[in-house]
C-alpha cells in the first residue's frame, strides 16, 4: 500500500516556466510534509516543508500549497532554472509516530534552457 | 552543516556473501535510518534506530539486519546477499523531538552478482 503518491513521474519545463509537482496521501494522521530535492549521485536534501495547520508555505521560488480536506499538496517552482533539474520527493510523517517518514516515488524534473 | 558519512561508496558482492554497510553521523542525532532507493519505488525504509542499542524494523526489513553500537554509528548487514538487494542505500539521521529534517549521506551503490 503506497501511502504517499506523486505525479507526474517525470516533468519537463522550459527555463522561466512554473513547474507544478503533485502529491497526495492516505493517512489522515500525517501532519508534517517535507519536500526533498535530490541531484544525481547525492543524497536527498530538505528543500521546503509544511505542517497541516497551514495551507501555504513559501520560500523564494518554491511554494507548497496544501489542501487538508482533499489530502493533497503541490510544490510550485516559479521561474524554473536549469539548476532546478533534479528528483523531488514528497514525504509525510505523523507526530504520533515521528520516527517514521514515508516517501513518495519522486518526480524527475527537467528544466530546459 | 550536519554530516552523515557512508562507507563504502560502491560495493560489489557475490550472491550468498555477507555485506556490511556503515554509516557515521556527527550531528549528535538520536534517530538514524537506512533506506534503499530503486527506480520506480522511490525511498523505502529498511531499518531505523532511536538511540544506541536500539533497532526497529521499517517497511522492508526482510533479508537485512541493523546494528547501532553507538550514537554515531549505524550499520546495515546483509547476511546472505541476493541479486534482488542490488540497489542504492542511503543512511540518514534526524533529531529526537521530531523528524522535521533528515540529513542523508551520499549513498552506497551495492551490486550483488
Amino acid at each position: 500500500q503506497q501511502q504517499v503518491r506523486q505525479s507526474p513521474q517525470s516533468l519537463t519545463v522550459w527555463e522561466g516556466e512554473t513547474a507544478i509537482l503533485n502529491c497526495s496521501y492516505e493517512d489522515s494522521t500525517f501532519n508534517y510534509f517535507p519536500w526533498y530535492q535530490q541531484f544525481p549521485g547525492e543524497g536527498p536534501a530538505l528543500l521546503i516543508s509544511i505542517r497541516s495547520v497551514s495551507d501555504k508555505k513559501e520560500d523564494g521560488r518554491f511554494t507548497i500549497f496544501f489542501n487538508k480536506r482533499e489530502k493533497k499538496l503541490s510544490l510550485h517552482i516559479t521561474d524554473s532554472q536549469p539548476g532546478d533539474s533534479a528528483t523531488y520527493f514528497c514525504a509525510a510523517s505523523a507526530d504520533t509516530n515521528a520516527y517514521k517518514v514515508i516517501f513518495g516515488k519522486g518526480t524527475h524534473l527537467h528544466v530546459l534552457p | 552543516e550536519a554530516a552523515v558519512t557512508q562507507s563504502p561508496r560502491n560495493k560489489v558482492a557475490v550472491t550468498g556473501g555477507k555485506v556490511t554497510l556503515s554509516c557515521n553521523q556527527t550531528n549528535n542525532h538520536n534517530n538514524m535510518y537506512w533506506y534503499r532507493q530503486d527506480t520506480g519505488h522511490g525511498l523505502r525504509l529498511i531499518h531505523y534506530s532511536y538511540g544506541a542499542g536500539s533497532t526497529e524494523k521499517g517497511d522492508i526489513p526482510d533479508g537485512y539486519k541493523a546494528s547501532r553500537p553507538s550514537q554515531e554509528n549505524f550499520s546495515l548487514i546483509l547476511e546472505l546477499a541476493t541479486p534482488s538487494q542490488t540497489s542504492v542505500y542511503f543512511c540518514a539521521s534526524g533529531p529526537r523531538v521530531s523528524n522535521e529534517r533528515l540529513f542523508f549521506g551520499h549513498g552506497t551503490k551495492l551490486s550483488v552478482l
